[in-house]
């Protein structure tokens, strides 16, 4: 499969609390970019951390990139029922062809 | 700014049809790449327009082809549809040129729904 592979593949938590999710890829990359879809809907691009970064802050997100180990991390904190979605790493080498994981769907409960 | 418009945004289709879907992407920008996401393979990359020229492409079947026209707006064709076939099409513009701050990151479309029976 061209895909990575992303964990936990649904996360369950309270609103206030922190979501970590993991996403791991097979080939060295330009950058790592995470994404978030409501529903079925449209990607939202959230955060990209490109290849000589080790981590990057957003906001409400923060992100951490282990080339040695072809793995990121995405977390959330402090969050809230809005955050309800399905999240997706995109890893990117040459050109502009995005590899996603499978996704991780996180519901946060109010 | 507008976003990447896709239409239609649903479809309905039978066996051995043929489907165009059609992707607008925010102004300026020159590359549209198109993915295709079902709940069994996930989102995977179909091919990338830019400048009127394939750039990159997936690995997907001769019956998934597309274009770009000079208004950078791509249309993707699918023929002989398969059942299988059924998924959610995002397109997906970017600048797609060296430098720039945000040259790299891809802004996706809603999305174009195919049912096909």
């Amino acid at each position: 499969s061209q895909q990575g592979e992303e964990d936990p593949q649904a996360l369950s938590i309270q609103e206030g609390e922190n979501a970590t999710m993991n996403c791991s890829y097979k080939t060295s990359i330009n950058n790592l970019q995470w994404y978030r879809q409501n529903s079925g809907r449209g990607l939202v691009h959230l955060i990209l951390i490109r290849s000589n970064e080790r981590e990057k802050h957003s906001g409400r997100l923060r992100v951490t990139l282990d080339t040695s180990k072809k793995s990121s991390s995405l977390l959330i904190t402090a969050s809230r029922a809005a955050d309800t979605a399905s999240y997706f790493c995109a890893s990117k080498a040459a050109g502009n062809k995005l590899t996603f994981g499978g996704g991780t769907r996180v519901l946060v409960k109010p | 700014k507008a976003g990447v418009t896709q239409t239609p945004r649903y479809l309905i289709k039978t066996r051995g049809q043929q489907v165009t879907l059609s992707c607008s992407p925010i102004s300026g920008h020159r590359s549209v790449s198109w993915y295709q996401q079902t709940p069994g393979q996930g989102l995977q990359f179909l091919f990338e327009y830019f400048s009127e020229t394939q750039r990159n492409k997936g690995n997907f079947p001769g019956r998934f082809s597309g274009r770009q026209f000079s208004n950078s707006r791509s249309e993707m064709n699918v023929s002989t549809l398969e059942l299988g076939d059924s998924a959610l099409y995002l397109c997906a513009s970017s600048l797609g040129l060296a430098g720039g701050k945000d040259v790299e990151t891809q802004y996706f479309g809603p999305g174009t729904r195919l049912l096909v029976l």
